[in-house]
């Protein structure tokens, strides 16, 4: 069965930093597409970074510069280092194996997500 | 960045109802538009992708159309456990890009 689970999240002050993990079981994690997605309280759903089989990835906007999306092979796991992280930051983190379909990628099986707060 | 312009942003509806949300595409992104139901405290659970193809396991009450940059989402015969917030999402380019979302409840 394919299952992902977040872990990692917490509360953090601004300015901060913190380490999203997302173990992966039923699937290779190289072998995939991954994404982040964040939700803040109350509101929609937002991309934040893909990583590619080859290893490309690619962030949003508001994250590019302060946020790193890697894999650990031996560990089946995706990482999320996320720094400098301010206020607007706190969502629910939710990792996700994507799909590829006509060359673009996109979330197919989610994990269950890992609330960060970012507050002093 | 393509911007998904969802509506209604919520909606009410009587059990058995036929229920339809819209979703607009700031630009072309052909068929590159999914649907995601979520439910309370859950995880995006992914209904419709490629516009129109019903993911493996849901229900044939939800379907989807269009191309281009409009696009429909139905439920036919809308249903109890239907209740959630529903999602369009655009894959055609980077940044992938959601909707605002719909709730949906029971009148």
């Amino acid at each position: 069965e394919v299952q992902l689970v977040e872990s990692g999240g917490g509360l953090i002050q601004p300015g901060g930093s913190l380490r999203l993990s997302c173990a992966a079981s039923g699937f290779t994690v190289s072998s995939n597409y991954m994404s982040w997605v964040r939700q803040a309280p109350g509101k929609g759903l937002e991309w934040v970074s893909v990583i590619y089989r080859g290893g490309s990835t690619y962030y949003a906007d508001s994250v590019k510069g302060r946020f790193t999306i890697s894999r650990d092979n031996s560990k089946n796991t995706l990482y999320l280092q996320m720094n400098s992280l301010r206020a607007e930051d706190t969502a629910v983190y939710y990792c996700a194996r994507d799909r590829y379909s006509y060359g673009s990628t996109f979330p197919d099986i989610w994990g269950h997500g890992t609330m960060v707060t970012v507050s002093s | 960045d393509i911007q998904m312009t969802q509506s209604p942003s919520s909606l009410s509806a009587s059990v058995g109802d036929r229920v339809t949300i819209t979703c607009q595409a700031s630009q072309d992104i052909s068929n590159y538009l999914n649907w995601y139901q979520q439910k309370p405290g859950k995880a995006p659970k992914l209904l419709i992708y490629d516009a129109s193809n019903l993911e493996t396991g849901v229900p044939s009450r939800f379907s989807g159309s269009g191309s281009g940059t409009d696009f429909t989402f139905t439920i036919s015969s809308l249903q109890p456990e239907d209740i959630a917030t529903y999602y369009c999402q655009q894959y055609d380019s980077l940044p992938i890009t959601f909707g605002q979302g719909t709730r949906l409840d029971i009148k």
